[in-house]
């Protein structure tokens, strides 16, 4: 079956960083992507993965080994306005797949 | 960038009724848009893939007759919620993307609440 599992929930404070791990199992790959939803709101494109390695984009950073199926979004300078829902998705032939979200607190 | 919008942004309905959701590509041409329901507190679950003139697909458990989808031109995909009831009640979005292997952008969402 297909899978992406991600932790429920992640707190940390103001300032800090935090990482936010993705593992999956599908029948295809075609890239990792990562959306960030705020409570009410659509899901917003952050980054995306094709190729193993680091993907920098200001303060948001995401990581994809293939090999390992996982990847991670990285994100630094936490501010109060980065408390969300974070989705790691998977481009799996032709659908996006969407992992179990991680839910993320900053606190001051 | 790739806009996506959707429209109503939220309905609230009478059991029974039937409710219209539009997707379009504002500024490209999709021939292929998604639509995902999404449960409070819960993950996207991709219930269709809708195909520029021809049948959508359904996702396993989606009931066809139910969720009916209409792609009739590049930058326009529907989904028709027919004889909704209050299990219906959702977060419905769409998303679709410029070319094959490229993110995918979302519409606004459309909240669905059926009393």
């Amino acid at each position: 079956g297909q899978s992406l599992e991600q932790p429920s929930e992640v707190t940390a404070v103001e300032g800090a960083i935090v990482q936010i791990n993705c593992t999956y199992q599908t029948s295809g790959f075609y890239g990792l992507s990562w959306y960030q939803q705020h409570d009410g709101g659509a899901p917003t494109f952050l980054s995306y993965n094709a190729l193993d390695g680091l993907e920098e984009t200001g303060r948001f950073s995401s990581f994809l080994s293939r090999s390992d199926s996982y990847g991670y979004l990285l994100l630094q300078e936490l501010q109060m306005k980065d408390s969300a829902s974070y989705f790691c998705a998977v481009m799996d032939t032709d659908k996006l797949i969407f992992g179990t979200g991680t839910r993320l607190q900053v606190f001051p | 960038g790739a806009v996506v919008s959707q429209h109503p942004s939220r309905v609230i309905c009478k059991s029974g009724t039937s409710v219209k959701i539009e997707c379009r590509s504002l500024d490209f041409q999709a021939t292929t848009m998604f639509w995902y329901r999404q449960f409070p507190k819960q993950s996207l679950m991709l219930m269709a893939t809708s195909n520029e003139g021809s049948k959508a697909t359904y996702e396993q458990g989606v009931e066809k007759d139910k969720f009916l989808i209409n792609h009739a031109s590049l930058t326009l995909s529907t989904l028709t919620v027919t004889s909704a009831h209050p299990e219906d009640s959702s977060f419905y979005i769409c998303s679709a993307s410029d070319s094959f292997n490229q993110p995918q952008h979302f519409g606004d969402g459309t909240r669905l609440s059926i009393l």
